[in-house]
């Protein structure tokens, strides 16, 4: 499996654009999590899903910030309008589930907002 | 969730073993103890998991005392590509998925 993949890598934008960052979770796992890394705040997690099923989005910052998850491989957190404090690395990762807590991260996107 | 304490950042040398110790006084029952590591520009990694007593892996040794209220995660004969930062993660392993949230980590500097 090449693990879990998200596009793009690096983004830049224009603050009031639209951003949408994607995820493909590996092949057969269940639960797939949205963080957020900036050098102030760390590594924090935005939302998790179980089985395509958002379970806690309390680390959503605002009502800008939208994650979906339409199918088992594949998910999307979307910032409308973008601000540059939006500004961070992005991680998606996704476990087995079932009392597994190993999760694969993916490489990151980096977002850019000016 | 458990809150999680360790220490910001610590040195070492080339070929010494590091232990980096990590404080959850309020640990519970179900909860496991998880270990991931941070390069730089990457996403954490996943390194070792205990529920108490010693877990050894290819790549390190966590040990848990009978209290579960610490824990120590070991890396022998460190190498300047250990320079990471690692994190202590304390969660009910049990819950479907789980729900992973990282604290400030230690960030270890492997020097010549």
């Amino acid at each position: 499996d090449a693990g879990v993949i998200q596009s793009p890598r690096h983004e830049v934008t224009e603050m009031g654009q639209e951003v949408t960052l994607r995820c493909k979770p590996i092949s057969g796992h269940n639960s797939l999590f949205w963080y957020r890394q900036t050098m102030m705040r760390g590594l924090e997690l935005l939302i998790y899903f179980n089985n395509n099923v958002p379970i806690d989005d309390s680390g959503m910052p605002e009502d800008r910030f939208s994650a979906k998850m339409p199918n088992a491989s594949f998910s999307t957190l979307k910032i409308q309008p973008s601000e540059p404090r939006d500004s961070a690395v992005y991680f998606c990762a996704s476990s087995l589930g079932q009392g597994i807590t190993e999760a694969f991260f993916g490489q990151g996107t980096r977002l850019t907002v000016v | 969730l458990a809150k999680t304490t360790q220490p910001i950042s610590m040195d070492s040398y080339e070929g010494q073993e590091v232990n980096i110790t990590c404080s959850h006084n309020n640990i519970a029952t179900n909860d496991y103890i998880t270990w991931y590591q941070q390069f730089p520009s990457q996403g954490p990694r996943f390194i070792i998991q205990g529920y108490k007593t010693k877990v050894t892996n290819e790549v390190a040794s966590l040990f848990i005392p009978a209290d579960r209220k610490s824990s120590t995660l070991s890396l022998p004969r460190v190498s300047l590509s250990d320079t990471a930062v690692y994190y202590c993660l304390v969660g009910d392993g049990v819950y479907q998925g789980g729900k992973l949230i990282f604290g400030q980590g230690t960030e270890l500097s492997v020097k010549p």
